[in-house]
């Protein structure tokens, strides 16, 4: 079966560092997707990882063991505007498919 | 440019009334998707269309029919609708693995 799991909400203070963590179980993988959503808009992408490690990208860090089927999203100097749902996704072997975790609502406190 | 449009924005349909979503992309991505998110919960993935051809149907009732005229457009009709049928109905795009943008949505309400 295919399984995603991470925290359903998760609250952080402006200015620190918040760490949102992903586990999936799943019969096929080619790469690992975080996506951040506000409320009423699209997901926005945010990283993509397929090999083991970790990918920074500014304020934003992924990291992947595959071996663990681990990810976790790394947010760093939080700020407001971060307060958001962010959405883990493993893409399936074939045509695309993503399979999408039920999200984790993160709310920045100043 | 990594932008995927989609028309219109919000759509309020009677359960009789038949109406098409539109969503574009000149990206030259090669594969489209229909996706289907109701209130709080993540996206769940409707269709796949990969080089205009139907490669995924996820199970989707036939009053749901996508449509691929070209490499550029996607189109979802709607015919017969329930209430529980509305949600944001997002497309996005994709050319490789590492990737997939979606479109801003359009807001459903089945009334």
């Amino acid at each position: 079966g295919q399984n995603i799991d991470q925290p359903t909400e998760m609250t952080a203070t402006e200015g620190a560092i918040v760490q949102i963590n992903c586990t999936y179980q799943t019969s096929g993988f080619n790469g690992l997707f975080w996506y951040q959503q506000h409320a009423g808009e699209a997901p926005t992408f945010l990283s993509y990882n397929v090999l083991d490690g970790l990918e920074e990208k500014g304020r934003f860090s992924s990291f992947l063991s595959r071996s663990k089927g681990y990810s976790y999203l790394l947010l760093k100097e939080l700020q407001m505007k971060d307060s958001a749902s962010y959405l883990c996704a493993v893409r399936d072997i074939g045509p695309g498919k993503l399979i999408f975790g039920q999200g984790t609502t993160l709310q920045v406190k100043p | 440019d990594t932008e995927v449009t989609q028309t219109p924005k919000h759509l309020v349909m009677g359960m009789t009334n038949k109406k098409s979503l539109k969503c574009e992309q000149h990206m030259g991505h090669r594969a489209m998707y229909w996706y289907k998110q109701k209130a709080k919960k993540p996206p769940e993935l409707m269709f796949v269309y990969s080089y205009e051809k139907l490669s995924i149907n996820e199970s989707v009732p036939s009053r749901f029919s996508p449509e691929c005229p070209n490499s550029s457009l996607l189109n979802l009709h709607l015919h017969a609708l329930q209430p529980e049928d509305s949600a944001l109905y997002l497309c996005a795009s994709s050319q490789t693995v590492n990737e997939q943008y979606f479109g801003p949505g359009t807001r459903l309400t089945v009334t």
